[in-house]
C-alpha cells in the first residue's frame, strides 16, 4: 500500500520567518495530495491542495510544490504568525487498481511560531 | 450549516462492552471514512464506504466494524472493545463521485478511553 513519510516531526521558527515542510510518497497512483491543519483539540482542516497534473499551488502565504517524478511534496508558509502554530498533516490518496481509496496521511508535524 | 457530526464527543468504558460512536454527515457525501488517530502515528483509515452497502477495509480494521444503511449515517462498531482502542476518532466524509479524488471534512472527534 501506500506509504507516506513526514519531516520533519517539530518545527520551531520566529514569527516572520518561513516554513518548509516535507513529504514523500510511495505509490505512482496517488494522484491528490491535500495538507491538514490541526490545531489543538480541533479537528484536521484542510489549507491547501494539489492535483497531480500541477507543479505548484500558492494561497497568500501558503504554497504547496509537486514533485511526481520524485514523488515528493511541500508545504511552505511565508511570514509565519503566533496563531500558525498548530499540527500539519500531508496525506496522498488517488484510485488504486481495485477500485480502492484509501488516503494515507503522514504522522504530523508540530509547528511552533515563537512571537 | 453543512457539516460531519459525532456522537458521542467523549467515551469511557470497560473492555468488552460492546458500543457504537455514530457519524452523519448532511452533505450528500458518497464517500464516508472513520479514521483514529494516536500521539505519533498520524491519523490511520479504519474503514471506508464508497456509497450505501459499499463499505471496505482501510489499514487498521481489526476489532471495528461499520455500517452504511443510509447515505448520510456511517456508525463505527466496537462488538468488544479493548485497551489498545482507547484513542481519538474522526468520522469523514467527501464528495468522491465518479473517481474524481476531492478533500475530506472531518467531524469534531471522539475520545475513547478503554479500562
Amino acid at each position: 500500500g501506500e506509504n507516506v513519510e513526514q519531516h520533519p516531526s517539530t518545527l520551531s521558527v520566529q514569527e516572520g520567518d518561513s516554513a518548509v515542510i516535507k513529504c514523500t510518497y510511495s505509490d505512482s497512483a496517488s494522484n491528490y495530495f491535500p495538507w491538514y491543519k490541526q490545531e489543538l483539540g480541533k479537528r484536521p482542516q484542510l489549507i491547501i491542495d494539489i492535483r497531480s497534473n500541477v507543479g505548484e499551488k500558492k494561497d497568500q502565504r501558503i504554497a504547496v510544490t509537486l514533485n511526481k517524478t520524485a514523488k515528493h511534496f511541500s508545504l511552505h508558509i511565508t511570514e509565519t504568525q503566533p496563531e500558525d502554530s498548530a499540527v500539519y498533516f500531508c496525506a496522498a490518496s488517488g484510485f488504486k487498481s481495485g477500485g480502492s481509496y484509501i488516503p494515507t496521511f503522514g504522522r504530523g508535524t508540530s509547528l511552533i511560531v515563537h512571537p | 450549516e453543512a457539516q460531519v457530526t459525532q456522537n458521542p464527543r467523549y467515551l469511557i468504558t470497560v473492555t468488552g462492552k460492546k458500543l457504537t460512536v455514530t457519524c452523519s454527515q448532511n452533505m450528500n457525501h458518497e464517500y464516508m471514512s472513520w479514521y483514529r488517530q494516536d500521539p505519533g502515528l498520524g491519523l490511520r483509515q479504519i474503514y471506508y464506504s464508497m456509497n450505501v452497502e459499499v463499505t471496505d477495509k482501510g489499514d487498521v480494521p481489526e476489532g471495528y466494524k461499520v455500517s452504511r444503511k443510509e447515505k448520510r449515517n456511517f456508525p463505527l462498531i466496537l462488538e468488544s472493545p479493548s485497551p489498545n482502542q482507547t484513542s481519538l476518532y474522526f468520522c469523514a466524509s467527501s464528495p468522491l463521485a465518479s473517481g474524481i479524488t476531492d478533500t475530506q471534512y472531518f467531524g469534531p472527534g471522539t475520545r475513547l478511553t478503554v479500562l
